[in-house]
């Protein structure tokens, strides 16, 4: 199956700082995404970016699926950015469409 | 209406119990799933309904049944787990099937 990579696994950021998380995954796929999972477990949608680039606030993410990566961007980190991202990743597989979701980052904001 | 709800939050079972967790959403998603994570990993598929109808089933044991009454709801009948299967469990629509969607709270499920 897809591999679907997340780098760093752990990150620690100074409130206000900027990041850049890497998604790799091993084949094409048709679509992928991004998510935010806070401490809780909740899963927040952040952005569906199959390629190119999206923003919302002070969040970003660039897809480049010729290269297969994808990159989220965030600035000015708040202390409830912190949690683990997840990309995800769609492509055909046994003639349904099958998401596979990344390792993750751990990304913890110190004020 | 944009959220997808599950119930019960939490939930503590024996090995011997039947209970069963609950999904519903009302956004006219047309696409359901059962996901099942593990403390520290990502969350791996389980169970994928389409039109109300089991379309994808990721080779989960018999001890986990889902069923998908209507379009807006969907629940997982849980018998005779082990102790392994203690995680959290989170429920997802979308509008066809294949977009990772919007993911509920999660319900999670420790086994005694």
């Amino acid at each position: 199956g897809i591999q679907v990579e997340q780098s760093p696994p752990d990150l620690i950021l100074q409130e206000g700082a900027n990041s850049t998380l890497r998604c790799n995954f091993s084949d094409s796929v048709n679509n992928l995404q991004w998510f935010h999972q806070n401490p809780w477990g909740q899963l927040i949608n952040l952005f569906y970016i199959p390629s190119g680039t999206k923003q919302n606030g002070r969040l970003s993410a660039t897809t480049v699926a010729t290269e297969r990566y994808s990159l989220l961007y965030i600035s000015s980190s708040q202390t409830t950015d912190s949690g683990v991202y997840f990309c995800a990743v769609e492509r055909n597989s046994g003639g349904y469409q099958k998401v596979t979701f990344g390792t993750g980052t751990k990304l913890q904001v110190i004020p | 209406d944009t959220e997808v709800t599950q119930t019960p939050k939490h939930l503590v079972m024996g090995m011997t119990n039947k209970k069963s967790l609950k999904c519903e959403q009302h956004m006219g998603h047309r696409a359901m799933y059962w996901y099942k994570q593990k403390a520290k990993k990502p969350p791996e598929l389980m169970f994928v309904y389409s039109y109300e109808k089991l379309s994808i089933n990721e080779s989960v044991p018999s001890r986990f049944s889902p069923e998908c009454p209507n379009s807006s709801l969907l629940n997982l009948h849980l018998h005779a787990l082990q102790p392994e299967d203690s995680a959290l469990y989170l429920c997802a629509s979308s509008q066809e099937m294949g977009a990772g969607g919007f993911f509920g709270p999660g319900t999670r499920l420790t086994v005694l």
